[in-house]
């Protein structure tokens, strides 16, 4: 059981050039997410799925898009990476969250994005 | 908007010593608070989930209590080991965001041997 696992683990980009991060988890969860971490800030939410073929908007959506084709998949895509994307890229997924029944999130190990 | 406040945002423990870690968060509409452990380089470990009807949450020397009304939690750790160094992340999920996860900035901890 691999729990949910990324790649690739580290990435340099230059300044307009496009990439996609992958995310797979084996645990059959319906829910997955995109974070990214940013010094001082803590993990915003970019895009988050509730389930195979849907995506929703985050709190930091814009210059970011998402595709989840498969329930064990969420791909990250960056059209066109600028400097302000430099950051740590975190996947989790979870169980159904309907309240009062709530469910941890569980986390990949990350992804070091660096945009010259 | 709900904003997630960690404090102190750093803090250097002896060994065996007992500390206790502090998370605010403005509004209270909240469905569950939850405690992370994150070590250099690598992704997040739940620690402690409290859901907004509970007061506190223990496992194993950690204890994680929940005031709702007041927008606070604290997370306190028994013993403290050099193991325990890491950065530590509280989350809020807000009622109004549904599925989202609200993150205070974290506050990273070192045991001295």
């Amino acid at each position: 059981n691999a729990g949910v696992t990324q790649t690739p683990k580290f990435r340099v980009l230059k300044t307009g050039q496009s990439m996609t991060l992958l995310c797979a988890q084996d645990m059959n969860h319906e829910y997955m997410y995109w974070y990214r971490q940013d010094p001082g800030m803590g993990l915003r939410l970019i895009h988050y799925s509730v389930g195979e073929g849907t995506t929703a908007k985050g709190e930091v959506p814009d210059g970011y898009n998402v595709s989840r084709l498969k329930k064990q998949n969420f791909l990250l895509g960056l059209e066109s990476a600028a400097p302000s994307q430099t950051s740590v890229y975190f996947c989790a997924s979870s169980y159904s969250t309907l309240f009062p029944v709530d469910y941890e999130q569980y986390f990949g190990p990350g992804t070091r994005l660096t945009v010259t | 908007k709900q904003e997630v406040t960690q404090i102190p945002a750093a803090l250097s423990v002896p060994e065996g010593e007992n500390l206790v870690l502090n998370c605010s968060f403005t509004d209270s509409a909240i469905y569950n608070l939850q405690w992370f452990r994150q070590d250099p380089g690598k992704g997040l470990t739940s620690l402690l989930l409290i859901q907004s009807s509970q007061r506190e949450q223990t496992s194993g020397r950690l204890n994680a209590s929940l005031d709702k009304s007041s927008g606070r939690s604290t997370l306190y750790i028994a013993a403290s080991q050099p193991g325990d160094s890491a950065t530590y992340l509280c989350a809020v999920r807000p009622e109004e965001y549904g599925n989202k996860l609200v993150f205070g900035a974290g506050t990273i901890l070192r045991v001295k041997s």
